[in-house]
């Protein structure tokens, strides 16, 4: 079955610089691609998503980038402020899956 | 705004003793979700819900099951709890059952095996 890996699991960045973190997958099949984030105490919520008729996109300082080729997506955050500090989550999906298989998180640390 | 409500918050139980958490939602959604959280953060789905249909993660223990009175509510009882079972219990909701549908995360509640 569907593999997702998050290969950082700690970034630490200063204010106002870029982040990036990645994610790979093994399905071929994987049609859909999630980001959410997780705050202190609080459950997740959705950031942005990608699907795979498009190869990047962009909200606002968000951008997410997918090579269906290397089987690879990422997530820049460009601008870092302190709020962006959190754990982000990737997941994988073939649309007609029920469950997306997550990633294991990447904790991001915004350093003033 | 929050739109899935967990309670209890925070929950410390002994060994073998019962115990249940609930989840509602407010945003009229017809598929739930329970998902387990260890303490690496790591997020494992045990059941998703919609309606009449249960889709149960073959791993999770036969101890864990989900309980709904309609689909607004999905709770989660655990008969005789186990110390491996001290985590972290998040409640999701989303439109459809497609994993395609944006999910909505209740708080979480945080369980504590002694």
């Amino acid at each position: 079955g569907e593999k997702v890996e998050q290969h950082e699991s700690t970034l630490s960045v200063r204010e106002g610089d870029s982040a990036v973190i990645n994610c790979t997958y093994t399905d071929t099949a994987s049609s859909y691609f999630p980001w959410y984030k997780q705050e202190a105490g609080k459950g997740l919520h959705f950031v942005i998503d990608i699907r795979s008729n498009v190869d990047r996109k962009q909200s606002q300082r968000l951008i997410v980038l997918l090579d269906k080729k290397a089987k690879r997506f990422s997530l820049h955050i460009t601008a870092t402020q302190p709020e962006d500090s959190a754990i982000y989550f990737c997941a994988a999906s073939p649309d007609s899956n029920y469950q997306l298989i997550w990633g294991s998180g990447t904790k991001l640390i915004i350093k003033p | 705004e929050t739109a899935v409500f967990q309670t209890p918050n925070y929950h410390v139980t002994q060994v073998g003793n019962e115990v249940s958490f609930n989840c509602k939602q407010t945003l009229g959604h017809d598929t739930m979700y329970w998902y387990k959280q260890d303490s690496k953060k790591l997020l494992k789905i045990m059941f998703s819900y919609n309606n009449k249909q249960l889709i149960v993660n073959e791993t999770v223990p036969r101890r864990f099951s989900p309980q709904s009175s309609d689909k607004a509510h999905l709770n989660l009882r655990i008969k005789s709890v186990e110390p491996e079972d001290s985590a972290v219990y998040l409640c999701a909701s989303s439109t459809g059952l497609a994993s395609s549908y944006e999910q909505y995360f209740g708080p979480g509640t945080r369980l504590t095996v002694l």
